[in-house]
């Protein structure tokens, strides 16, 4: 099946530093990917869309400076969490959509920030 | 917007027993409804999926039904075995507009042996 990968799986940052997660598809083009933080016992609350080649699509509430997207090639999605605060701790999961296929997504393996 | 609501919010079953969760979608457009299965720290992991077409679909122990008109469907595993506990999550999709997946906030699903 179709593979999603994730990097880094777990981060540790200073307050104030900048942290870059990729997410890639590794056996397919994902024109879409999707990105969700998700805190303890809840559920994934999307963040952003993003699609190969064009600016992200940003969900209400979410900070486009603060969280850049970047869908620079069709297997390739990079989320950058800049100027991290405590409270940007969490969990991040990216999910690909493959070309032709409107309903399945796959999930990577999620990446756990902690900003001290 | 759409909206998905899931209950219970947790669930307790003997070992052995079946356990149904249930999910109620409020875009009469949503055609796709995917079950998620993500265990602590994990991926969520797609088990079972039902298009609008399809009132009931079954994978060995895991089965899903679905009621267009009354805007629900359900997950119901069967002969229940400590590796299905994790947290369950339903989604919907309008795959005609838009790909999103609105999510249910989770159904903790605990087996207890």
């Amino acid at each position: 099946g179709a593979v999603v990968s994730q990097h880094p799986s777990w981060v540790i940052c200073k307050s104030g530093t900048s942290v870059k997660i990729e997410c890639r598809s590794l056996d397919f083009q994902a024109t879409t990917m999707f990105w969700y933080r998700q805190f303890p016992k809840q559920s994934l609350m999307l963040m952003a869309t993003s699609n190969e080649g064009s600016k992200a699509t940003y969900e209400q509430g979410v900070e486009k400076d603060k969280f850049l997207i970047n869908h620079a090639s069709l297997t390739l999605s990079t989320l950058t969490v800049t100027s991290a605060h405590p409270e940007d701790s969490s969990f991040y999961i990216c999910s690909a959509r493959g070309v032709g296929r409107a309903d399945t997504q796959y999930f990577g393996p999620g990446t756990r920030l902690t900003v001290l | 917007g759409e909206n998905v609501e899931q209950h219970p919010s947790t669930l307790s079953v003997q070992e052995g027993d079946s356990a149904v969760i249930k999910c109620t979608y409020s875009d009469s457009a949503s055609n796709y409804f995917p079950w998620y299965k993500q265990e602590l720290g994990k991926r969520p992991q797609l088990i079972i999926d039902i298009r609008s077409n399809v009132g009931e679909k079954k994978d060995q122990r895991i089965a899903v039904t679905l009621n267009k008109t009354a805007k629900h469907f359900s997950l119901h595993i069967t002969e229940t075995q400590p590796e299905d506990s994790a947290v369950y999550f339903c989604a919907a999709i309008n795959m005609d507009s838009n790909y999103q997946l609105i999510w249910g906030a989770g159904t903790k699903l605990i087996i207890k042996p």
